[in-house]
């Protein structure tokens, strides 16, 4: 079955770097994703991403964060400047249309923040 | 702002018995989804059950819907040892994007 494929699984940045977490979606997919889960806390919503731009963001989503799809199959998230409380797994998704579609998760990427 | 809200937030329940897990949130809905997560992994899409349905089945789980009481519930039937993970509700009331906003989750545990 496909999968949702988050690279690297672990990253550790000292606090003030930027950092690049990578996803490849399942191929078919229009729809792509990326939330957090601060320790212990829920799963939050950052962005969706759909024909190229950002379709959705939560508050969260501020000036530090970006995304792109620089080619046909990956998915990034940028963060400048990272925070201490920038630590958390993000977990990358994708869904085939957009509603009434179930989101496939990644394994995640721990960003731990030095 | 709109929230789902899980209880119990534990449960420990012995192999072959059965699991409800409920679902609280507090605005109108396009739809509700149930996913799980095995520690140190992603979530796994499980059911998604539309505002306009009242109940589905999917094998051994069956989730049902009320939205006038704004709530569901997520029943796992003849638990397994294997179905021991967290399970979160997540609701989408999005216009566009499709954003989920997940509940705090309920950790099952089925002993053997």
């Amino acid at each position: 079955e496909p999968e949702v494929t988050q690279t690297p699984s672990h990253q550790v940045t000292q606090m003030g770097q930027e950092v690049i977490l990578r996803c490849v979606p399942i191929s078919n997919h229009l729809y792509f994703y990326w939330y957090r889960q601060i320790l212990g806390q829920k799963v939050e919503f950052l962005v969706s991403f759909y024909n190229n731009e950002i379709s959705e963001k939560s508050e969260i989503f501020d000036d530090q964060f970006s995304v792109e799809r620089p080619d046909g199959s990956n998915f990034t998230l940028k963060i400048r400047s990272t925070k201490l409380e920038d630590s958390a797994m993000y977990f990358c998704a994708s869904s085939p249309t957009g509603r009434y579609q179930p989101q496939h998760f990644g394994d995640g990427t721990r960003l731990s923040i030095l | 702002s709109q929230q789902g809200e899980e209880d119990p937030q534990a449960l420990s329940i012995q192999e072959g018995e059965n699991a409800t897990m409920n679902c609280s949130y507090k605005t109108s809905i396009n739809n509700l989804q149930w996913y799980r997560q095995n520690s140190g992994r992603g979530l796994v899409h499980l059911i998604l059950i539309r505002s306009n349905e009242r109940e589905k089945h999917s094998g051994r789980l069956r989730v049902t819907l009320d939205t006038s009481k704004k709530s569901s519930s997520l029943l796992i039937t003849a638990s397994r040892a294997a179905d021991t993970a967290s399970y979160f509700c997540a609701t989408d009331a999005s216009n566009a994007g499709n954003m989920l906003t997940f509940g705090g989750g309920t950790r099952l545990m089925v002993k053997p």
